[in-house]
């Protein structure tokens, strides 16, 4: 069955550091441009950033840019999202998604999410 | 920019909804639409622009190019109430969405 797990959301204080994880099943996580997005309370869903297939290439949106850091770990089917100096506005439930090249790079399967809360 | 248009449109069980979304620029055909439940995974519903994703019923259709877009789901049923996003891949990073519709029973 094809399907991305994710975990490692909590609650964390203001500039603090946790790390999420996106587990792949069913698929080759390596195969596939993969995503983080993101869904703030009362808000809509934000693309955060993309690990593209060739691992190499990596795009953040301007408002994580020089704080998160996406990676993965091809032997463990995983990708991560690192993500620093946090802020409440990073408060949100976190998805990983991947987007097909044969479905014009549309996301076509997503996880059920973590969710990220930064209070202090 | 992507703008979705209404906000929120209350409709009743077995009519016909229809969702809109706007542009800024010209992105061709490469615009998706998602579905999302709260406390469910969004799900992809529509893919360049007009076709339906692997599993999605026929109630749900695409349509329009370059600036407008529209989606529009036929006989409306209690599972189809959810939020609505409209999302662009033509020039992208970054990926944009639109900031949702929500679809709520009349």
């Amino acid at each position: 069955q094809v399907q991305l797990v994710e975990s490692g959301g909590g609650v964390v204080q203001p500039g603090m550091s946790l790390r999420l994880s996106c587990a792949a099943s069913g698929f080759t996580l390596s195969d596939y441009g993969m995503h983080w997005v993101r869904l703030a309370p009362g808000k809509g869903l934000e693309w955060v950033a993309l690990l593209r297939s060739d691992g190499n290439r990596k795009d953040y949106s301007d408002y994580v840019k020089g704080r998160f850091t996406i990676s993965r770990d091809n032997s463990q089917n995983t990708m991560y999202l690192q993500m620093d100096s946090l802020g409440v506005d990073d408060t949100a439930m976190y998805y990983c998604a991947r987007d097909d090249n044969r479905l014009d790079n549309a996301f076509d399967i997503w996880g059920q999410g973590t969710m990220v809360i930064v209070s202090s | 920019l992507m703008t979705q248009s209404p906000a929120t449109l209350s409709v009743s069980p077995g009519e016909r909804a229809t969702l809109s979304c706007r542009a800024s620029q010209s992105i061709r055909t490469n615009l998706a639409w998602y579905q999302h439940k709260p406390g469910q995974a969004p799900r992809l519903l529509v893919y360049g622009a007009s076709t339906r994703a692997t599993g999605v019923p026929a109630k749900f259709s695409g349509s329009g190019s370059g600036t407008e877009f529209t989606l529009t789901i036929s006989s409306l049923q209690s599972e189809d109430f959810a939020v609505y996003y409209c999302q662009q891949y033509n020039n992208w990073p970054p990926i944009t969405f639109g900031q949702g519709t929500r679809l709520e029973i009349k």
